[in-house]
């Protein structure tokens, strides 16, 4: 069975600049998660997905991060513009519902480095 | 407030059992107990998960005493690879239903020869 699936692995950008990382899930997960971790902090939940309806975003900075899965199925997140402190790993994650006790899978992550 | 308290660090040699217990006083009731590993460079993945008594699976044990406000994650036999940091979480519901999961800081685990 063929895990999550991120791209790019790795990004530089310059302050201001925007950046999109892609997310395909694990085929029939309806729920997909996004979250940012800083080196040396554990993962923080941007935004959570059931389907294509957003369940949980009460920590995205909406000023500048946007998510979106319009199809229920792979899922973009956009940082516009970068800061610096937006350098950090962004790790996709899902699982089959989000019901209590379901296990979530992360991808590999997509490194940030604003500069 | 915390779901989850762990200690920040632990030291241990190779052949070891390591225990790492994790506090969360305010678990509620439908709440399961989940550990993951996280390596440098890489995701966090799912280790073990229970929600009362012990389970075991092929690579650890989870211990959950009556009172569920404690959970214990045993790891036999250690070896260099599972230097890792090691995550105990348990769910917050959701306002709309549903459940989401909050990472603390986890435990750092150095296993040496």
């Amino acid at each position: 069975e063929a895990g999550v699936a991120q791209s790019p692995r790795y990004k530089i950008i310059e302050k201001r600049q925007s950046v999109a990382f892609w997310c395909n899930p694990i085929s029939g997960h309806a729920t997909l998660y996004w979250y940012q971790q800083i080196l040396g902090q554990g993962p923080k939940l941007l935004i959570q997905f059931q389907n294509n309806g957003v369940v949980d975003d009460s920590q995205l900075p909406k000023d500048r991060f946007s998510a979106e899965r319009l199809k229920g199925v792979d899922s973009t997140l956009k940082i516009q513009p970068a800061k610096l402190e937006d350098s950090a790993v962004y790790l996709c994650a899902s699982s089959a519902t989000m019901t209590a006790g379901n296990t979530i899978y992360f991808g590999e992550g997509s490194w940030l480095t604003v500069v | 407030l915390a779901k989850t308290t762990q200690p920040i660090s632990m030291d241990s040699y190779e052949g070891q059992e390591v225990n790492i217990t994790c506090s969360h006083n305010n678990i509620a009731t439908n709440d399961y107990i989940t550990w993951y590993q996280q390596f440098p460079s890489q995701g966090p993945r799912f280790i073990i998960q229970g929600y009362k008594t012990k389970v075991t699976n092929e690579v650890a044990s989870l211990f959950i005493p009556a009172d569920r406000k404690s959970s214990t994650l045993s790891l036999p036999r250690v070896s260099l690879s599972d230097t890792a940091v090691y995550y105990c979480l348990v769910g917050d519901v959701l306002t709309g239903g549903g459940n989401k999961l909050t990472f603390g800081t986890g435990t750092q685990l150095k296993v040496e020869l």
